[in-house]
């Protein structure tokens, strides 16, 4: 079974802090995803990244970065983080672009920002 | 970008089978229609997929309009694991290696003993 790791289930940050999210993969997949999840607005994605070192914006990236530095694992990094951040995040990836290809997600990261 | 709707909540009563909508009125020829569900505190799960004939899996059917404006998720006996939200998404390539998925808001489906 392919498995998508998020390393917390939940996390408690202070605004300003640097925060990182990390996510594995170990099914050799190309593509990775984050999205955030709020109530009443599903989930959006944030980045996502095809290849090491390549990463493309989603629809809201303002306030995030990501790093991509061995194929399986996908950082997502809040430089400083602020209230407005506090939501559900989760991993996703699929092994290679195509229509027809199954995502698969981690379990996702609770982040609440103080 | 092509959009989905769904409603936003559905019921249905256990054992029986559940209907589940998706409009995707600017769809084009080389869309995929994706569901997906989510389980309180889980993330998201593959369902089906498909693109234009109907589709069947251990989990459900797909029903896809000649059109492809419209489609329909079939559970075919509901049971209480079921209660989820249920993602109706395109999956479009973009190219180069990339592609956007949109996602709708979802239908939650809440299933009565």
């Amino acid at each position: 079974d392919v498995k998508v790791t998020q390393s917390s289930r939940y996390l408690v940050k202070r605004t300003g802090e640097k925060v990182f999210l990390e996510c594995v993969q170990d099914m050799d997949h190309e593509n990775m995803f984050w999205y955030r999840q709020d109530p009443g607005l599903g989930l959006r994605l944030i980045y996502f990244s095809y290849d090491v070192k390549m990463k493309e914006k989603g629809d809201i990236p303002e306030g995030y970065s990501v790093s991509r530095e061995k194929k399986e694992r996908f950082s997502l990094i809040l430089e400083s983080a602020s209230t407005n951040q506090t939501s559900m995040y989760l991993c996703a990836s699929i092994e290679a672009p195509g229509r027809g290809n199954i995502q698969y997600f981690g379990a996702g990261t609770r982040l609440s920002v103080l | 970008d092509a959009k989905t709707t769904q409603p936003n909540s559905m019921e249905s009563n256990e054992e029986e089978p559940v209907h589940l909508p998706c409009n995707h009125s600017t769809i084009s020829g080389t869309d995929y229609i994706h569901w997906y569900r989510q389980l309180p505190s889980q993330g998201p799960e593959y369902v089906i997929h498909g693109l234009t004939s109907n589709v069947n899996n251990r989990m459900a059917s797909l029903a896809i309009a000649e059109d492809r404006k419209s489609s329909t998720l079939i559970l075919h006996r509901a049971t209480l694991r079921d209660a989820a939200v249920y993602y109706c998404i395109l999956r479009l390539y973009s190219g180069a290696g990339s592609y956007q998925l949109t996602f709708g808001k979802g239908t939650k489906l809440s299933v009565i003993p």
